[in-house]
């Protein structure tokens, strides 16, 4: 069973507006959740992450909003540029524990 | 530091041979996790050390798969008799974890593995 489920495999939107890109969770132990960007040929970087004690979290252009009465997560860029095109994946963990677990990702394209 | 590194970033062997990548991490990082990652999935977890120590492994790794840090530096992963679905992006991540708090991933470039 799936525990991230980032059900949007794609996403495109134009230079300048606003992409959201969202994820839902099943394990309630999940305490922290992240935001990774990976490009081609590179290993994902880390972006945004957010604790359960909190519901919004912003860095920059980049907000991330965790619902966790509905198990939802959701990243917010805004706005978009065309070197955000990149496939984003949500992660979770549990803070004492060591591993993450991943959604399969969503490819953003940011048109000019 | 230049962040997590792994070699090789290419491997095609033959089905059966055995296969042994190598991450380094960055150098001030407690912890060093091992992904595997296929098309079009996200980087499922395979293990990971804190220290020298492994603390904790995939039940979905099989016995053929064996990792070590021995020094709590660089780790090696290695692959004994290669089957053909164990073709994946393998990647390395290193953190800082302290008590109470979790930290961010770094990962390096993967090792992209074909087994023919």
């Amino acid at each position: 069973d799936q525990q991230v489920k980032q059900n949007s495999p794609s996403l495109s939107v134009q230079e300048g507006r606003i992409s959201i890109l969202n994820c839902d969770y099943t394990n309630s132990m999940f305490d922290y959740f992240l935001w990774y960007k990976k490009y081609p040929a590179e290993g994902p970087t880390f972006l945004i992450s957010i604790s359960s004690i909190k519901d919004k979290n912003e860095d920059g252009r980049f907000t991330v909003f965790l619902n966790k009465s509905a198990k939802h997560l959701s990243l917010h860029i805004v706005p978009s540029q065309p070197g955000d095109s990149a496939v984003y994946f949500c992660a979770a963990g549990v803070e004492n524990a060591g591993k993450s677990t991943f959604g399969d990702g969503t490819t953003l394209t940011v048109k000019p | 530091d230049t962040g997590v590194s792994q070699n090789p970033r290419h491997k095609i062997t033959k089905r059966g041979q055995n296969v042994t990548f190598r991450c380094d991490p960055i150098s001030e990082h407690n912890r060093l996790y091992w992904y595997r990652q296929t098309l079009g999935q996200g980087p499922e977890f395979l293990t990971y050390f804190q220290n020298e120590a492994q603390l904790e492994k995939s039940r979905l790794l099989s016995d053929r798969f064996s990792a070590e840090r021995p020094k709590g530096s660089f780790s090696t992963l290695e692959i004994q008799r290669t089957e053909q679905g164990d073709s994946a992006m393998y990647l390395c991540a290193s953190s800082l974890w302290q008590t109470g708090v979790a930290y961010e991933q770094y990962f390096g470039p993967g090792t992209r593995l074909t087994v023919t």
